[in-house]
């Protein structure tokens, strides 16, 4: 099986525009979490996805959204843009939407905002 | 209250030795699962072992293994013999609230 797909790898944005990810998961995965990884917090997490529904969301502003396909890919979308958004996005896709399964990762989308 | 807590943030160990990289946690679920990931250099993370609360019996995965210790919410992870290719960030978590919480992580560096 094909792992988990994340593009783009790298992105350099300015602050004030907006940025999309996207994220493909392992065929048969229906949940798929976006992580939030900076050298001080660690890993944050964003959201989770199952069944095109959110079905659970960190601590993050508005600003922050994302939404599931009927394909299970996800997208991501920062807007307006803050320095404080740079960051290594994760996402992560697994069988179950529980948090007790095991959550596979994709490669990262690297986000640069100057 | 931070859920996952990693009190070591780097480590450095020479290789072939034997290396325990500590965590607690804190939580309320009366079924819960553990998982230590391990995220190499410029690559992707990927599960290094899963274990489940309500098994008394120590998950092990080849060269690791763990030290769970229910009472105490610890959840150790120990690596035999070390290889070079270990050098990674480890991060320890669990699941809270339908969703998975991780420590900050530990940067363990193998020494040749």
């Amino acid at each position: 099986k094909a792992g988990v797909t994340q593009t783009p790898r790298y992105l350099i944005k300015t602050r004030g525009q907006q940025v999309t990810l996207s994220c493909s998961p392992i065929s048969g995965h229906r949940s798929v979490s976006w992580y939030q990884q900076t050298p001080g917090q660690g890993l944050q997490f964003l959201f989770e996805y199952f069944s095109e529904t959110q079905r659970n969301k960190g601590n993050f502003p508005g600003r922050f959204s994302g939404r599931q396909f009927s394909n299970s890919r996800s997208e991501m979308n920062v807007s307006t843009l803050e320095l404080g958004d740079s960051a290594l996005y994760l996402c992560a896709s697994s069988l179950a939407r529980d948090g007790t399964d095991t959550q596979y990762f994709g490669p990262g989308t690297r986000l640069t905002v100057l | 209250a931070q859920t996952v807590t990693q009190s070591q943030p780097e480590m450095s160990v020479q290789e072939a030795e034997t290396v325990t990289l500590s965590c607690t946690y804190d939580t309320s679920e009366n079924n819960y699962y553990l998982f230590w990931y391990k995220q190499p250099p410029s690559r992707q993370m990927i599960l290094v072992i899963r274990q489940e609360a309500y098994k008394q019996q120590n998950a092990t995965e080849n060269r690791f293994s763990v030290n769970f210790q229910k009472a105490a919410k610890s959840f150790s992870l120990k690596i035999s013999d070390s290889q070079l290719g270990d050098t990674a960030m480890y991060f320890c978590a669990t699941n809270r609230d339908d969703k998975i919480i991780f420590g900050k992580g530990t940067r363990l560096h193998i020494l040749p």
